[in-house]
């Protein structure tokens, strides 16, 4: 069983549709959880940073996480054209690269259609 | 504007040839790190760096290495191309830089095909 489970997806909706990217994970002692962003043929780039529980907005996005149920959110809403990537779900022990590995889910491919 | 930056982008090779891909930051970040990107499997670690003279294994680390001299480079070599190592390899770099966490930032990737 991989740590960190995500659905690849693709998944098609059209443009002002609210999205909804999920994983869940088996290690408990994750603390940090991240998302990033990552455009065909492009490197990764970092999207969203959490830390335990709860939510975190910043503009259209929202990251959601539930520990309890080992399960993660991103939520976009007012979806555009641009938001077309594929979305790769992230989580650590700790907040420092030195200290603990960052784990990254397959990541799911998203498309929003005009 | 500080950057990291991937060669070649795209190489293809033949099995049991040496291969050196080269990853160059101008960050002066003392993490760097070699991931490999596969369907299915996401991104996983091959080897990463915390400093000039620091190198240790990732997930994925056999049949590749890497050394670091200075700051800036971390070039990751494959001593024998096998097939199985065709695959999109990214570079990485981060540092605390007075934040409460380390982002790490991403190059371009290199398309690498052995053959």
């Amino acid at each position: 069983q991989k740590e960190v489970e995500q659905d690849p997806g693709p998944l098609s909706v059209p443009e002002g549709a609210i999205v909804s990217l999920n994983c869940t994970y088996s290690n408990s002692a994750f603390q940090y959880f991240m998302w990033y962003r990552q455009y065909s043929r492009k490197g990764p780039e970092l999207l969203m940073y959490t830390y335990s529980s709860g939510n975190k907005e910043d503009g259209r996005f929202t990251a959601q996480v539930d520990k309890s149920s080992k399960y993660i959110s991103l939520f976009i809403r007012d979806s555009q054209p641009s938001d077309s990537a594929t979305y790769l779900c992230a989580m650590s022990r700790a907040a420092y690269s030195s200290a603990s590995k960052i784990i990254f889910g397959s990541g799911t491919r998203l498309s929003i259609r005009p | 504007d500080a950057e990291i930056t991937q060669s070649p982008r795209h190489k293809i090779t033949e099995t049991g040839r040496q291969v050196t891909l080269a990853c160059h930051q101008t960050w002066n970040h003392n993490n760097m790190f070699w991931y490999r990107q596969d369907l299915g499997h996401g991104l996983r670690l091959i080897h990463y760096s915390y400093g000039v003279q620091d190198t240790n294994k990732g997930e994925v680390s056999d049949g590749y290495s890497v050394s670091r001299s200075n700051t800036e480079d971390l070039p990751l070599t494959l001593e024998s191309a096998a097939s199985s190592q065709t695959s999109v390899y990214f570079c990485a770099s981060s540092d605390l830089a007075g934040g409460t966490t380390d982002t790490q930032y991403f190059g371009p990737g290199t398309r690498l095909t052995v053959l």
